[in-house]
Order: C-alpha cells, then structure tokens, then sequence
C-alpha cells in the first residue's frame, strides 16, 4: 500500500507562509491527495485536495508535484487558529472493492503570536 | 445541514467487556468509515460501509466489526475488549465513498478501557 511521510512538527509566526510538505513516492495512478487537519478534541476537518493539478481553495493552496510523488499544502498566512496536526491522507479514487485509504502520521503545526 | 454524530462521547468499559458505538452520517451520504486514532500509532484505518455492505476493511482482528443500516447509520463493535483497544473511535461520512470526495468527520467516541 501506498504511505505518506510528513515531518512531525513545524514552527510559522502569525501572518507569514507555511509550507507543510508530504512525500507519497509510492503514490498510484488513483490516488487522490487529501489534507485535513485536527484540533485537540475534534475530529478532522477537510482542508483541500487534488488530483494532479494544483488546487486553491479559500484555506489553502495545494502544489502537487509533476512525477505525483510529493505535494505540499500552502496556508498563505498563518493564524493562531491554523495551529492544528495536519494530515496527508492518500484516496483511492476507483472505489469498490480497490477502496484504499492511508495516512501520515501528521505535522503538528505551532504558530507564534 | 448537521454534521456526522457520533454517540456516545465518551465511555468507560472494563477489559473483556463489549462495546457498541454508533454513528449518523450527514444526510444523503451512504458512505460510513471509521477510524482508530491513539497517540502511538496515529489514524489507522478500520472499515468503510457503502449501502448496508462492507466495501473494505483495515488490518484489525476480527473482535471489530460494523454494520450499517438502510438509514446509512451505522454501529462499531468491539467484543473482549482489551486496555490497547482505548482510543478515540472517529467515524466520517461521505456521499459515494469516492476517492474525490471530502470526508466529513464526527467528533468521536472516546473510549477508555481498564
């Protein structure tokens, strides 16, 4: 099965970037690339996904590289609320019996006043 | 529109004790999957349900199971339970169970095991 790595934590001020990257080498053909991201005592919350092609959405962006075996989830500025674990999830997207569903372990994403 | 609802919220259970935790998905979704999360090993993926059947199933022992109604709703089961079993259960819904499609997840069930 495919896997995702992803660094355990990063570190951004308020109001700058942030680049969250996830590597997915074993990435297949119908993988969908996920992001969602968890708050202590919630569940996770659907942040953007995409295909091949980069995606923005009014949380993110997402850059997905050509070759599919990276991506990397951009929130264009930072706030206190953004500071949350941060998940590369992999979607099968044929469905059925191929249902395929697999996760990073997450980036823990601390945003300094 | 409501949100996925897990009950109950929390639960205390004793090891070898069974337990029956249940999930309402968003409304139309047919989609039901349900997850493991514990600080040691993350998200781990358990089964996803799609119109009454089970469409797949994580590497877990057999003492998980689930079934889904014809509302789309959906029960776990864990039967002799043990104390690693104590995690936040999280179940998501979605409309066709697609890999293009957003999850939408409930708060969870936390469950604790002694």
């Amino acid at each position: 099965d495919a896997k995702t790595t992803q660094p355990n934590s990063m570190e951004s001020n308020e109001e700058e970037p942030v680049h969250l990257p996830c590597n997915h080498s074993t990435i297949s053909g119908t993988d969908y690339i996920h992001w969602y991201r968890q708050l202590p005592s919630q569940g996770p919350e659907y942040v953007i996904h995409g295909l091949t092609s980069n995606v923005n959405n009014r949380m993110a962006s997402l850059a997905i590289a050509e070759d599919r075996k990276s991506s990397t989830l951009i929130l264009h500025r930072a706030t206190l609320r953004d500071a949350a674990v941060y998940y590369c999830i992999l979607r099968d997207f044929s469905g059925g019996s191929n249902y395929k569903l697999t996760f990073g372990k997450g980036t823990l994403l601390t945003v300094n006043p | 529109k409501a949100g996925v609802t897990q009950t109950p919220r929390y639960l205390i259970k004793t090891r070898g004790q069974q337990v029956t935790l249940s999930c309402s998905p968003i409304s139309g979704h047919r989609s039901v999957s349900w997850y493991q999360q514990t600080p040691g090993q993350g998200l781990q993926f358990l089964f996803e349900y799609f119109s009454e059947t089970q469409r797949n199933k994580g590497n877990f022992p057999g003492r998980f199971s689930g079934r889904q109604f014809s509302n789309s709703r959906s029960e776990m089961n864990v039967s002799t339970l043990e104390l690693g079993d104590s995690a936040l259960y999280l179940c998501a819904s979605s409309l066709r169970g697609q890999g293009g499609e957003k999850l939408f997840f409930g708060s969870g069930t936390q469950l604790s095991v002694l």
